[in-house]
């Protein structure tokens, strides 16, 4: 089993709905979750941090569920620009590993007019 | 303006040659990374530092060699031991306060 798994999708969704990511990783100690974005042949880049309560930042909503161990990512009112891949990030928690992140290989979004 | 740069963006070598990879940032940040990304896989880690003078290999080190002489500075070198050079390879830096990283754009090898 990976230790973080995506839906690669594509999901190709209208301009103006609302898409949901699903992530699931196998480490049960896992300590810290992220959500990043990469665009096509550019660098990842941090979209959120995802915090035990769930955090919101404008159209964007992340949220963890340490009992079926996996987190979510909820983006309303889709816009163009928000076609991309969007990568699961966990950090294990265990010794050495814990300064090291693990990527899953990311879902991709595309929003069309 | 804080920041990774990576250099160079594009960076063409024939089989057999060494090549190194620039990561230079100016955040402040102890911890580095380097990762290589292929198409339809996630990143992997290749080699990390957590402070001048130390690093670690990641889950796949063989045929890259790294040093870390400068806070600011985390140069890969890429040598012709390694089987399967062509890819894209990340830089990261991650934050004192957190463990967020923060990626340079990258430098996409093509080895023929």
């Amino acid at each position: 089993r990976k230790e973080v798994e995506q839906d690669p999708g594509p999901f190709n969704v209208p301009e103006g709905a609302t898409v949901a990511f699903n992530c699931t990783y196998s480490n049960s100690a896992s300590q810290s979750f992220f959500w990043y974005r990469q665009d096509c042949r550019k660098e990842p880049k941090l979209l959120m941090s995802v915090y035990s309560s769930g955090n919101e930042d404008g159209r964007f909503t992340a949220q963890l569920n340490r009992a079926s161990q996996y987190i979510s990512l909820l983006i309303r009112d889709s816009k163009l620009s928000d076609s991309a891949t969007y990568l699961c990030v966990v950090r294990p928690a265990s010794g050495g590993a814990t300064n090291k992140l693990i990527f899953g290989t990311g879902t991709l979004l595309a929003v069309q007019p | 303006d804080g920041g990774i740069t990576q250099s160079p963006k594009y960076l063409f070598r024939k089989e057999g040659q060494n090549v190194t990879l620039s990561c230079e940032q100016n955040l402040n940040h102890d911890a580095m990374y380097w990762y290589r990304q292929d198409p339809g896989q996630g990143l992997r880690l290749i080699y990390y530092s957590q402070i001048v003078n130390d690093f670690q290999k990641g889950d796949i080190a063989e045929g890259y060699s790294v040093s870390r002489e400068k806070k600011e500075s985390f140069p890969l070198t890429v040598t012709s031991a390694q089987k399967n050079p062509t890819a894209f390879y990340l830089c990261a830096s991650r934050s004192t306060r957190n463990y967020e990283q923060y990626f340079g754009p990258g430098t996409r090898l093509t080895v023929t």
